[in-house]
């Protein structure tokens, strides 16, 4: 089993639509757990931080399962500028060895 | 602030040549990373270091070497160049948090293609 899978994409959504992300991973002692976006071309850059108690950052909403070891980011009225690849990472904590998984790319349609 | 900052930006190599990738931070980070991501993939770990003197091996080091010999500085070599390293190479950097916390911070990237 890989250390991170996410869903594969690509997904295409039409504007103002709700899209969910899933991610597992498989070590059960990874502490820390996050979201990355990347544009084409571009260097990922954070776009939130998952809290055991789930978090929300404005139209994002990012939840964690422990005893599932899952994932999920939640994007609300979804915008054009959305259109990216989204990241879930995970550091495995015994050693500070953070992981990425392959990332799902997300089309907003007009 | 220049934050993570990498050279080259592009290269060409020949197969079998060698060359090092530089990476310097200018934001007392203790931690760094290289990653690589090839076309239409995550990133996957190359090497890592948690300090000066300290490195270890990430997902995949093989064909790879790095030293640490500041906390600025973590080089990236490649001795004996394949076209299966041809791929986009990501430096990052992160404090220490003590809870596991990091949050990374990219470079720009460095593209290498071997022919």
């Amino acid at each position: 089993r890989k250390e991170v899978e996410q869903d594969p994409g690509p997904f295409n959504v039409p504007e103002g639509a709700t899209v969910a992300f899933n991610c597992t991973y498989s070590n059960s002692a990874s502490q820390s757990f996050f979201w990355y976006r990347q544009d084409c071309r571009k260097e990922p850059k954070l776009l939130m931080s998952v809290y055991s108690s789930g978090n929300e950052d404005g139209r994002f909403t990012a939840q964690l399962n422990r005893a599932s070891q899952y994932i999920s980011l939640l994007i609300r009225d979804s915008k054009l500028s959305d259109s990216a690849t989204y990241l879930c990472v995970v550091n495995m904590n015994r050693d500070d060895k953070i992981i990425f998984g392959k990332g799902t790319r997300l089309h907003i349609l007009p | 602030n220049a934050g993570v900052t990498q050279t080259p930006k592009f290269r060409i190599l020949k197969i079998g040549q060698s060359m090092t990738l530089q990476c310097a931070q200018d934001m007392n980070h203790n931690y760094m990373y290289w990653y690589r991501q090839d076309p239409g993939m995550g990133l996957k770990l190359i090497y890592y270091s948690v300090g000066a003197g300290i490195t270890d091996k990430g997902e995949v080091p093989n064909g790879y070497n790095v030293s640490r010999s500041t906390t600025e500085d973590f080089p990236l070599r490649l001795e004996l160049a394949a076209p299966s390293q041809t791929s986009v190479y990501f430096c990052a950097s992160s404090p220490w948090t003590g809870d596991g916390a990091n949050v990374l911070t990219f470079g720009a990237g460095s593209r290498l293609t071997v022919l």
